[in-house]
């Protein structure tokens, strides 16, 4: 158990449809992380949040956005799915400063994009 | 952009060590290397980490070559419960931006009865 919670579990959505997925942090932590997971690959980094700000990116389009709120924990949110977003969508959570900081990982919420 | 190389899978008897090879020729000397781990469908879980030093904990040591470019993963007594996929991760650094971390596809591991 890393303290990391999200919510909802599994999730069924259709193509054009949007989504949100939320994530609570672990007590002490001030950083959030997205990631995508498809079959078979190593998670993808979406984006980071501190501060309630994003402050990293990867390479993934404008329609992934996500909040984080004064509490720490954060929403991930698609828009105009599809069906290559289908993945397992896991978030991080961590304290960040110093440089060699660990991620502590919730159990992912799977999307299915029908 | 994985900046690690490891092979896509591994046997170990249970009993034994395990040790995961992992080669990251482009690090910079300010990068940590960081080992998590995933159970089918869970998140990864943090195993270790290590700058230049060998790192040892409660579930596994780490070992990194002097020139950095390269470190292994022992798992001291490879349990069945150790059946995971492993990854090595170098951390990219941007100031003040923490903690993008990029994985590759990992090595898999089976333990072996």
């Amino acid at each position: 158990e890393t303290g990391v919670t999200q919510s909802p579990t599994h999730l069924i959505k259709t193509r054009g449809q949007q989504v949100t997925l939320r994530c609570s942090s672990q007590s002490g932590h001030n950083t959030v992380s997205w990631y995508q997971q498809a079959l078979g690959q190593g998670p993808q980094f979406i984006f980071q949040y501190y501060r309630e700000e994003e402050n990293g990116r990867g390479n993934f389009p404008p329609r992934f956005s996500g909040l984080q709120f004064p509490n720490y924990s954060s929403e991930l949110n698609v828009n105009a799915l599809e069906l290559d977003d289908s993945a397992l969508y896991l978030c991080a959570s961590s304290r960040q400063g110093g440089g060699n900081e660990k991620l502590f990982f919730g159990s992912g919420t799977q999307l299915s994009v029908l | 952009d994985a900046k690690t190389t490891q092979p896509p899978s591994m046997d170990c008897a249970e009993g034994r060590a395990a040790n995961l090879p992992c080669n990251h020729s482009t690090i910079s000397g300010n990068e940590y290397v960081y080992w998590y781990r995933q159970i089918h469908s869970q998140g990864p879980q943090y195993i270790i980490h290590g700058l230049k030093n060998n790192e040892t904990n409660e579930m596994a040591s780490l070992i990194i070559t002097e020139d950095r470019k390269s470190s292994t993963l022992i798992l001291p007594h490879a349990t069945l419960r150790d059946t995971a996929v492993y990854y090595c991760i170098v951390r990219a650094l941007f100031m003040n931006t923490g903690n993008q971390f990029y994985f590759g596809t990992g090595t898999s591991l089976t333990v072996i009865p």
